[in-house]
């Protein structure tokens, strides 16, 4: 059974790069075809996506945050890398990643989130 | 971008009584809609995808409908357990978006 786990910096400063890694396990990143997701969700409720990616692809970003985001993959580690530049209090939130069967399909496996808290 | 509007944004419902939630998207999207189940302190789950495709696991007393711009999560029977929010998403075109949540609390 396929699982995922968020980890990074629970607290970043402002204008400072926040770097989360999800690492994979139970299943290989570059087997079975699926893609992998990152999804925010503010303090409060609403859910965010930020991009996604296969394996042997360029990712896919939100326009909302492409000029500042980098989305990569490690097969020999089996992780998804998300890098968010000069980031402020309004990214403040819960950091999530996802599997997606396909392009089109929901987000089937989710890893716990990681809390991230951008303040001085 | 589509935006998916959710509604009603809370709900208060009694137990075994029936819950209908709607999500309508700006423009058409087929039947690219997914639904979550999200409980506190939790993940959002996977319930329905594709508007009306069950996932393996889940109690059959949810059920999705719809296509095009109006879609319906309905709970059969509410259970205690069934007490979150609730998110439709879609995934026709970029960027992916979310409904706002509607939560489902327990008289």
């Amino acid at each position: 059974q396929v699982q995922l786990r968020e980890s990074g910096p629970g607290l970043v400063k402002p204008s400072q790069t926040l770097s989360l890694t999800c690492t994979v396990s139970g299943g290989s990143i570059s087997n079975g075809g699926h893609y992998w997701s990152w999804v925010r969700q503010y303090p409060g409720k609403g859910l965010e996506w930020i991009g996604y990616i296969f394996y042997s692809a360029s990712p896919y970003y939100n326009p909302s945050l492409r000029s500042r985001l980098t989305i990569s993959v490690d097969t020999s580690k089996n992780q998804i890398s998300l890098n968010l530049t000069s980031v402020t209090a309004a990214d403040t939130a819960v950091y999530y990643c996802a599997r997606v069967p396909g392009p089109t399909d929901g987000l089937d496996v989710w890893g716990q989130g990681t809390m991230v808290i951008v303040s001085s | 971008e589509i935006v998916l509007t959710q509604s009603p944004g809370f709900q208060s419902v009694t137990p075994k009584e029936k819950v209908t939630i709607t999500c309508r998207a700006s423009e058409s999207i087929g039947r690219t809609l997914h639904w979550y189940q999200q409980k506190p302190g939790q993940s959002p789950k996977l319930l329905i995808k594709y508007a009306s495709q069950s996932i393996s696991g889940v109690p059959s007393r949810f059920s999705g409908s719809g296509s095009g711009t109006d879609f319906t999560l309905t709970i059969n029977s509410l259970e205690a357990e069934d007490a979150a929010t609730y998110y439709c998403h879609q995934s026709s075109s970029f960027p992916l978006t979310f409904g706002g949540g509607t939560k489902v609390e327990i008289k």
